[in-house]
């Protein structure tokens, strides 16, 4: 199985402060990477798909980039609602394998 | 837009069989060419795909559970399943069941997400 580590495992940030989110894969995934937010009691949402692809209705202060073994999720400006987790997921071959995640929490 | 709704029991026993049902509204499986997925949140093992189910009915399952596992589609088109056998505590998760959309050049991605119910296994 292909394995997804995610660093940092927490980080603390402000309102209005940008954050980046590193996604490592065990092996190449080229750009096979998809990035979810995930809020307790609530069903996980879709942010960016195929690395860099940002996902109908989600805001234009998510971005992703990488490729390779090597990705970012960035949050440019975080606002109140941003405050959760985040998973990066490879879909370059099954099974789909997901990073242990990333709890952004308010500073 | 499509939304989904997972149901079942919330406690299983040990060495039982689990059993859940995700209700599709707003589109159905059988006119879509995407798949149906479950997909598990424990604390052991983070966020684990667990298998998915084509609108043909051709299945693929996560080597690490299947032996186990068994996703199914009802003819209606509006619900899928998810069945477990010899369930365990390990098996104690949250449960999801997706839409895995289908893009270009073999790209896919899970686009819809019910918000998940809470399985216990224990005796």
């Amino acid at each position: 199985d292909i394995q997804m580590t995610q660093s940092p495992s927490s980080l603390s940030a402000s309102v209005g402060d940008s954050v980046t989110i590193t996604c490592r894969a065990s092996q190449s995934i080229s750009n096979y990477l998809n990035w979810y937010q995930e809020k307790p009691g609530k069903a996980p949402r879709l942010l960016i798909y195929a690395a860099s692809s940002l996902q109908s209705g989600v805001p234009s202060r998510f971005s992703g980039s990488g490729s390779g073994t090597d990705f970012t999720l960035t949050i440019s400006s975080l606002q109140p609602e941003d405050f959760s987790t985040y998973y990066c997921q490879q879909s370059f071959t099954t099974p789909w394998t997901f990073g242990l995640g990333t709890r952004v929490e308010i500073k | 837009q499509v939304q989904l709704q997972e149901s079942g029991p919330g406690l299983v026993r040990p060495s039982q069989t689990l059993s859940l049902t995700c209700t599709v509204s707003g589109g159905s499986i059988r006119r879509s060419a995407d798949f149906w997925t479950w997909i598990r949140h424990s604390a052991g093992k983070g966020l684990e795909w667990i298998g998915r189910i084509s609108t043909s009915g051709s299945t693929n399952y996560n080597p690490s559970l299947r032996s186990r596992v068994s996703v199914s589609v009802d003819t209606s088109g509006t619900q899928f399943f998810l069945e477990m056998t010899s369930v365990t505590a390990a098996d104690t998760a949250v449960y999801y069941c997706a839409r895995q959309k289908r893009g270009e050049q073999l790209y896919t991605w899970f686009d819809s997400w019910g918000q998940g119910t809470l399985v216990t296994v224990s005796s």
